[in-house]
């Protein structure tokens, strides 16, 4: 089947400018998870999504971030006014039920900020 | 604040196995270890995950030692296709659901 799709793959955008980044988790599943990854690094949380509802955002690192999911499947992850340091590759994961079962990654959007 | 100690590096000639350690001394005893390893420019992909006993599929083998504070990840016979990045992970209900990757170990398969 179908796993977590990520589009756009590749956003060049300028600073200042807002972008959208979208998630597309397996069919069915119920969780969904944001995470940033810096070049070099591994993945850090951003957000996580039980259906509609927001459960944890404490890792969104400032309200220039915002994600929502508002019919429980489709996210959409917005960066508003980019700044430099906002490049890097953004995944997303969906697991079947809660938080606590496997995640599955999609292949990421990477973001660049010029 | 990492809960598992990689690593940073490893080799492995192709055909051999690759045996992965991590260390997780402070694990809880309803916290499972996962492994996920990333290979250059995709996502995270699952590999396997294991609470107490030794766990085995296509992918890999995973061995827990009998105090649980550390683990082996086995690839058999790995591949150049093997070449990534692997992250040890621990996760459960007292660490909620946000996976800690850390720094994970680089596996280079040579031929």
């Amino acid at each position: 089947g179908a796993g977590v799709s990520q589009s756009p793959r590749y956003k060049v955008a300028k600073r200042g400018q807002d972008v959208a980044l979208r998630c597309d988790p397996i069919s069915g599943h119920v969780s969904l998870f944001w995470y940033q990854q810096a070049l070099g690094q591994g993945p850090e949380f951003l957000t996580y999504f039980q259906n509609e509802a927001q459960l944890d955002k404490s890792g969104l690192p400032s309200d220039r971030f915002f994600a929502e999911r508002p019919e429980g499947s489709v996210s959409t992850l917005k960066i508003q006014r980019t700044q430099q340091e906002d490049s890097a590759v953004y995944l997303c994961a969906s697991s079947f039920l809660d938080g606590q079962e496997t995640q599955y990654f999609g292949p990421g959007t990477r973001l660049l900020v010029l | 604040d990492a809960k598992t100690t990689q690593p940073t590096s490893m080799d492995c000639a192709e055909g051999r196995a690759a045996n992965l350690p991590c260390n997780h001394s402070t694990i809880s005893g309803n916290e499972y270890v996962y492994w996920y390893r990333q290979i250059h420019s995709q996502g995270p992909q699952y590999i396997i995950h294991g609470l107490k006993n030794n766990e085995t599929n296509e992918m890999a083998s995973l061995i827990i030692t009998e105090d649980r504070k550390s683990s082996t990840l086995i690839l058999p016979h790995a591949t150049l296709r093997d070449t990534a990045v692997y992250y040890c992970i621990v996760s459960g209900l007292n660490s909620g659901y946000a996976l800690n990757f850390g720094k994970g170990t680089s596996l280079l398969v040579t031929p």
